[in-house]
């Protein structure tokens, strides 16, 4: 159980046009869905923490307006990077948590986002 | 400030034992997660501990000081399929997971 999708799996974009990227708690109602990136040989980077129907919570240095994150109902939350660069090619993963009480998070396989 | 301290890489021959230390520094602590995530992939999990001691799966097991803000990660009877990076994070305050670098571990033949 407690299985995440993310869909595209890979991606490239134009420098300047936007991608949105999906992530999907398959078989259970995530309460709590987190979005990161990694660059490569680097830890994971946490960009926000979306609850379902409030306002995500950013992390210090990431910016609102680039990264657009919606987290429409229990199972579902898209990240839109607006106006994508070069510099905004890395590895974008996404997680969610199934309650208050169990802090496991379950990955989604990542994307691979090339803006070329 | 929150920090986390593992080697950055290790390297085991397959059918040995190796041990991944974590050393960590959180603002408050919920418990300690710790993450296997092969090269192009997502995360995956492998333990938790959350009170002091040895908590044994297979061929994995960790362990946890709370008082020594410090676990580690062992690994038996290696496998090349065990070549991967291994994320300690441990859960602050907030509930949040703080997450390092992570071990790249090599495997040889």
């Amino acid at each position: 159980g407690a299985v995440v999708s993310q869909h595209p799996s890979r991606v490239i974009c134009k420098s300047g046009t936007s991608v949105k990227i999906e992530c999907r708690s398959l078989d259970f109602q995530a309460t709590t869905m987190f979005w990161y990136r990694q660059f490569p040989k680097k830890s994971l980077m946490l960009m926000a923490t979306s609850n379902e129907g409030s306002k995500a919570t950013y992390e210090q240095g990431v910016e609102k307006d680039k990264f657009l994150i919606n987290h429409a109902s229990l199972t579902l939350s898209t990240l839109t990077v607006t106006s994508a660069h070069p510099e905004d090619s890395s590895f974008y993963i996404c997680s969610a948590r199934l309650g208050t009480s169990d802090y496991e998070q379950y990955f989604g396989p990542g994307t691979r986002l090339t803006v070329t | 400030g929150q920090n986390i301290d593992q080697p950055t890489e290790m390297t085991a021959t397959e059918g040995a034992i190796v041990q991944i230390n974590c050393t960590y520094q959180t603002s408050g602590f919920n418990g300690l997660f710790w993450y296997q995530q092969h090269a192009g992939e997502a995360p995956t999990f492998l333990s938790y501990n959350v009170l002091d001691g040895l908590e044994e799966k297979g061929r994995f097991s960790s362990f946890l000081s709370r008082s020594k803000g410090y676990s580690y990660l062992l690994l038996k009877e290696l496998q090349m399929k065990d070549s991967a990076s291994y994320l300690c994070a441990p859960i602050d305050s907030n509930y949040q997971l703080i997450w390092g670098a992570g071990t790249k571990l090599i495997i040889k033949p």
